[in-house]
């Protein structure tokens, strides 16, 4: 998984409570996303960063918030969770050269919202 | 949404078979990729082709990219049952960073 770790890596929690989820890569890769994966919809962008402080909006971003206070680490915060969000969460880093992002991903986050 | 389409859904042959899969996209494309998932996992990256080429293989893995059609195709040669997982192609717009993925074709090969 190219030195990339997602905890929690299963999370049942309640509605209306906060949940964050936390992307830790080993290599120093400038460029971090969020992707939430669901049945019939593939992955969606939630959030990305692009260095230390430095993110922006994906396709799906409503509901959710990160943070990027080192390089090393991403986290992604629902601040008030619903059931909608209840999807397998994967984190990823773009280790491409140049213009092209090849993504490598880390292997999830299973959240179920009650 | 930019996400692109892929086609069959769902796709069942017997090993030993040639497994085929397409990918449409809505905009131009710096590269289009294809990952590999199995069940519980991440995506791995499995190849990546580039706007200016129409053709490309790795080991046994065939991409096709069409940019007049803004399709690709992925051929898996001699498939294994090791081989079933599901495939995503996924493209980087021209200009931008981020990548749009399909929705995946789930194959499954019987040994």
């Amino acid at each position: 998984d190219a030195g990339i770790t997602q905890s929690p890596r299963h999370k049942v929690t309640e509605t209306g409570t906060p949940v964050t989820l936390r992307c830790h890569q080993t290599e120093n890769h400038r460029y971090m996303y969020w992707y939430r994966q669901d049945p019939g919809h593939g992955l969606r962008l939630i959030h990305y960063s692009y260095g230390v402080k430095d993110t922006d909006k994906g396709e799906v971003s409503d509901g959710y918030s990160v943070s990027r206070s080192k390089t090393e680490d991403f986290l992604l915060t629902l601040e008030s969770a619903t059931s909608s969000q209840t999807s397998v969460y994967f984190c990823a880093i773009n280790a491409g050269t140049g213009d092209f992002n090849e993504q490598f991903f880390g292997p999830g986050t299973r959240l179920t919202v009650l | 949404s930019q996400q692109g389409e892929e086609d069959p859904q769902a796709l069942s042959i017997q090993e030993g078979e040639n497994a085929t899969m397409n990918c449409s996209y809505k905009t131009s494309i710096n590269n289009l990729q294809w990952y590999r998932q199995n069940s519980g996992r991440g995506l791995v990256h499995l190849i990546l082709i580039r706007s200016n080429e129409r053709e490309k293989h790795s080991g046994r893995l065939r991409v096709t990219l069409d940019t007049s059609k803004k399709s690709s195709s992925l051929l898996i040669t001699a498939s294994r049952a090791a081989d079933t997982a599901s495939y995503f192609c996924a493209a980087q717009q021209t200009g931008a960073n981020n990548l749009f993925f399909g929705t995946g074709t789930r194959l499954t090969v019987i040994p």
